[in-house]
């Protein structure tokens, strides 16, 4: 079955520099959902988007932002980057309804700020 | 607002152990609950939820019930394996108006170590 795929899987970015990851959902999945997962840590959520609007918003900071596009992509802008920043960034997709609330992760993006 | 709460590892067992790993929650109203595991350099995979008082979400041998009077949702397994040891997150979703949900609040996960 296919799955969330995110690109790229690996990103070595110095300080203050900009990033962008990727994230394609699984097919007829309208739903994107980030997370930030430091290290040893429990995921943290971002920022979610439904049909290109943002749905819900958690512990994302101004310096990020994100958008989900006509095809349901996502990206997930970060500028400014610190050290703090680096973490394994997931997006995670689901279909939504009244009895879906499954979320399915994609493998993430390692992002390392030196 | 919403927090789950899980017991903190390493868990350590041998091979063929029973396990039991805790989770109890907070939130309004009547969320949906779920157990994520994450295996080393690896994403997160669904495992197991419920989505009701009283339901019982099941997969691969693991179990977990929707007790909303005690707000918990342990995980169980009658014999693990080598092959299970992991990080094991609890998880919750908020019920919104309209159906759907929202970003998941997990527990601190608890790393499982299941030894020959």
């Amino acid at each position: 079955a296919a799955g969330v795929i995110q690109s790229p899987r690996h990103l070595i970015k110095e300080k203050r520099e900009t990033a962008t990851l990727k994230c394609y959902p699984i097919p007829r999945h309208d739903t994107v959902y980030w997370y930030q997962q430091g290290p040893g840590q429990d995921p943290q959520f971002l920022i979610s988007f439904y049909e290109k609007m943002q749905s819900d918003k958690g512990s994302i900071p101004d310096r990020f932002s994100a958008q989900q596009f006509s095809d349901y992509h996502s990206e997930l802008n970060m500028s400014s980057l610190e050290l703090g920043d680096s973490a394994l960034y997931f997006c995670a997709s689901s279909r939504r309804g009244p009895h879906s609330y499954e979320q399915y992760f994609g493998p993430g993006t390692r992002l390392t700020v030196t | 607002g919403n927090s789950v709460t899980q017991m903190e590892g390493p868990v350590t067992l041998s091979e063929e152990a029973f396990l039991t790993i805790n989770c109890t929650y907070t939130a309004t109203g009547y969320p949906s609950l779920f157990w994520y595991v994450q295996y080393p350099g690896e994403g997160l995979q669904l495992l197991l939820k419920a989505t009701k008082a009283d339901d019982k979400g099941s997969n691969k041998g693991f179990e977990a019930t929707y007790r909303k009077e005690t707000t918990s949702f342990h995980l169980e397994k009658g014999s693990v394996q080598v092959s299970d040891s992991a990080v094991y997150f609890c998880a919750l979703s908020p019920v919104v108006s309209g159906g759907g949900a929202d970003g998941l609040t997990f527990g601190k996960g608890t790393h499982l170590i299941i030894q020959p």
